[in-house]
């Protein structure tokens, strides 16, 4: 069975720093890209970034190139979003998900992230 | 970037009866669009993926179908657990985008 265990997130001060985790478990980890999505409190999904298999390629929304970075260990099965310069924009849970050719078909639990003095 | 637009954006439903939903692209992605199923404090479920192919565990009830750049899923017979909040993708362009959700909810 698929699966994928999140940890991180939690309080960042504005303009702070943070890293999510994804551990995966079930599939050969470095066969997939990865991506990660994110949803404001009582709002919709947003895909955030994506990661290439061998990790060769990321690619970002707009809304986060130049401040958060994805990245990822095959090694260990893990796929990680580095968040800086944080605003309150930024509030959200944050998933990741196994990308099987632009579908996503395998999600992590989520982990918020709340940005606030 | 592809514009998705989902309409309603609450349908009321009784419980046995069917639900179509709406997913209309503002450009021409192929079939590459998924409809992914999202319950209340859970993460979202892939449901459908190529417009009209259900994902592994997805029952029967649920269909999808393309005309152009609108995208439909309709269940039918509505089980308690189908109520949730469902989002259409894009997945042919980048940035990939979702669509608002359209909120299934009890009659």
């Amino acid at each position: 069975e698929m699966q994928l265990l999140q940890s991180g997130g939690g309080l960042v001060h504005p303009g702070g720093s943070l890293t999510l985790s994804c551990e995966a478990s079930g599939f050969i980890f470095n066969d997939y890209a990865m991506n990660w999505v994110r949803q404001a409190p009582g709002k919709g999904l947003e895909w955030v970034a994506t990661i290439t298999s061998n990790g060769g390629k990321t690619i970002y929304a707009d809304s986060v190139k130049g401040r958060f970075t994805v990245s990822r260990d095959n090694s260990k099965n893990t796929v990680y979003l580095q968040l800086g310069s944080l605003t309150s924009d930024d509030t959200a849970v944050y998933f990741c998900a196994k990308d099987w050719t632009g579908r996503l078909d395998s999600w992590g639990q989520g982990t918020l992230v709340t940005v606030s003095s | 970037e592809v514009v998705l637009t989902q309409s309603p954006a609450t349908l009321s439903v009784s419980p046995g009866e069917s639900a179509s939903l709406s997913c209309r692209t503002s450009q021409i992605v192929s079939a590459n669009i998924a409809w992914y199923q999202q319950r209340p404090g859970q993460a979202p479920r892939l449901v459908l993926y190529a417009a009209s192919t259900r994902a592994t565990g997805i029952p029967g009830r649920f269909s999808g179908s393309r005309f152009g750049t609108e995208f439909n899923l309709t269940i039918s017979s509505l089980q308690s657990e189908d109520f949730a909040i469902y989002y259409c993708q894009q997945y042919n362009n980048w940035p990939r985008t979702f669509g608002p959700g359209t909120k299934v909810e009890v009659k």
